[in-house]
């Protein structure tokens, strides 16, 4: 079992919709975790981080995390083209793991 | 702040031939990590360093150098390309390595090995 697993996508929602990421993570992984946009040819940039269960809100996004099922989900509401990049779900446990990336599109 | 910065940000090698990855970051970060990136797939560490003058592998090494003989400064050596280690490289740095701490991601290169 990979460390961090994600649905590759593409994930496709309309203007001012919510998109929901979702993540799966191991055992061996279980500190912290992270949410990471990237835009094509571009570096990531972090935008969310959750340490213990439950919501995190932080503007548009909320970051969810259930270590019991070994999940962790981003939400974006009212999405916004500009959100259209890959998003990298990542955990920490002595290194940084991340996932393959869920590619979202967001379409106006 | 420059923060991470990289360099070149585009190579092409031909197979055989040998380079070194530039990265240098200007935060006093102790930690400082070499990532590279496969198309369609995550990032996968090759090697990291807690500081200057230690350095440790990561998921995947074979096939690559490091040094870190100074805090700022992480070069990434190739010595022997092949088509395999055709890739974009990331460098990162954090200032202490804890697991609730972010990366700060350089721009990226990109390398082609024909």
């Amino acid at each position: 079992q990979k460390e961090v697993e994600q649905n590759s996508g593409p994930l496709s929602v309309p203007e001012g919709a919510i998109a929901s990421l979702n993540c799966t993570y191991s055992d061996r992984v279980s500190q912290s975790f992270f949410w990471y946009r990237q835009y094509s040819g571009k570096s990531p940039e972090l935008i969310m981080s959750i340490y213990s269960n439950g919501d995190k809100e932080d503007g548009r996004f909320t970051a969810q995390l259930n270590k019991a099922s070994q999940y962790v989900s981003l939400l974006i509401r009212d999405s916004q083209p500009s959100d259209s990049a890959t998003y990298l779900c990542a955990a920490t446990f002595n290194q940084f793991y991340f996932g393959t990336g869920t590619s979202l599109t967001v379409i106006p | 702040n420059a923060g991470v910065t990289q360099t070149p940000k585009f190579r092409i090698l031909k197979i055989g031939q040998s380079m070194t990855l530039q990265c240098t970051q200007d935060m006093n970060h102790n930690y400082m990590y070499w990532y590279r990136q496969d198309p369609g797939m995550g990032l996968k560490l090759i090697y990291y360093s807690v500081g200057a003058g230690i350095t440790d592998k990561g998921e995947v090494p074979n096939g690559y150098n490091v040094s870190r003989s100074t805090t700022e400064d992480f070069p990434l050596r190739l010595e022997l390309a092949a088509p395999s280690q055709t890739s974009v490289y990331f460098c990162a740095s954090s200032y202490s390595g804890r697991p609730n701490e972010k990366l700060f991601f350089g721009s990226g290169t990109q390398l082609s090995v024909l």
